[in-house]
């Protein structure tokens, strides 16, 4: 199982320029979200889908689109990237329910100039 | 809304030796979950170790264990016979019970020295 896998590792965007960052998982799970980590700030939650077919924003959702394209995969979208949106963004996933643990990516280190 | 606060942005520590970070929170509810998690220079996060609030026991694994304190509203993790691996950003974490959502802190830097 390689568990979450997103692509790409890095990119460098001008401002105003478009993105799709990509997720997936093989573990059947049904939540995936979406976090940013700024140094200084931990992680802070941009979106999350609590299921197949539905998604919410969390604590920092502006300037950004998702969408959780079936059960595998869920992706976040700049579609005007802006300096403040350098970061590095983990996705994540897990089971619906209680507290389960969630299972990170790699994460996407991202710089916008 | 639920906040978490980690008040040592870093700490340091001889190999083999103890040492605790802490955390505190605040939150209205009564049920909820506490986790720590690592993330070492990879970048990669690895859940440590777990509590469920309704459990007064407090949750052990292998070296890592937590010191739960609810009416305090404290959480914090030691680390025994602290080994260079450990060497990592920390990071305390905050979920309502049926409720995924995670609030973390903003870390503690922990580095083991030879």
């Amino acid at each position: 199982n390689a568990g979450v896998t997103q692509t790409p590792k890095f990119q460098v965007l001008k401002t105003g320029q478009s993105m799709t960052l990509q997720c997936a998982q093989d573990m059947n799970h049904n939540s995936m979200y979406w976090y940013r980590q700024d140094p200084g700030m931990g992680l802070r939650l941009i979106y999350y889908s609590a299921s197949e077919g539905t998604t919410d924003k969390g604590e920092v959702p502006n300037g950004y689109n998702v969408s959780r394209l079936n059960k595998r995969e869920f992706s976040l979208r700049l579609e005007s990237a802006a300096p403040s949106q350098t970061s590095v963004y983990f996705c994540a996933s897990s089971e619906t329910g209680l507290s389960y643990e969630q299972y990170f990516g790699p994460g996407t280190r991202l710089t916008v100039t | 809304a639920q906040t978490v606060t980690q008040s040592q942005p870093e700490m340091s520590v001889q190999e083999a030796e103890t040492v605790t970070l802490s955390c505190t929170y605040d939150t209205s509810e009564n049920n909820y979950y506490l986790f720590w998690y690592k993330q070492p220079p990879s970048r990669q996060m690895i859940l440590v170790i777990r509590q469920e609030a309704y459990k007064q026991q407090n949750a052990t694994e292998n070296r890592f264990s937590v010191n739960f304190q609810k009416a305090a509203k404290s959480f914090s993790l030691k680390i025994s016979d602290s080994q260079l691996g450990d060497t990592a950003m920390y990071f305390c974490a905050f979920s309502k019970t049926g409720f995924q959502k995670l609030v973390f802190g903003t870390g503690t830097r922990l580095l083991v020295s030879p």
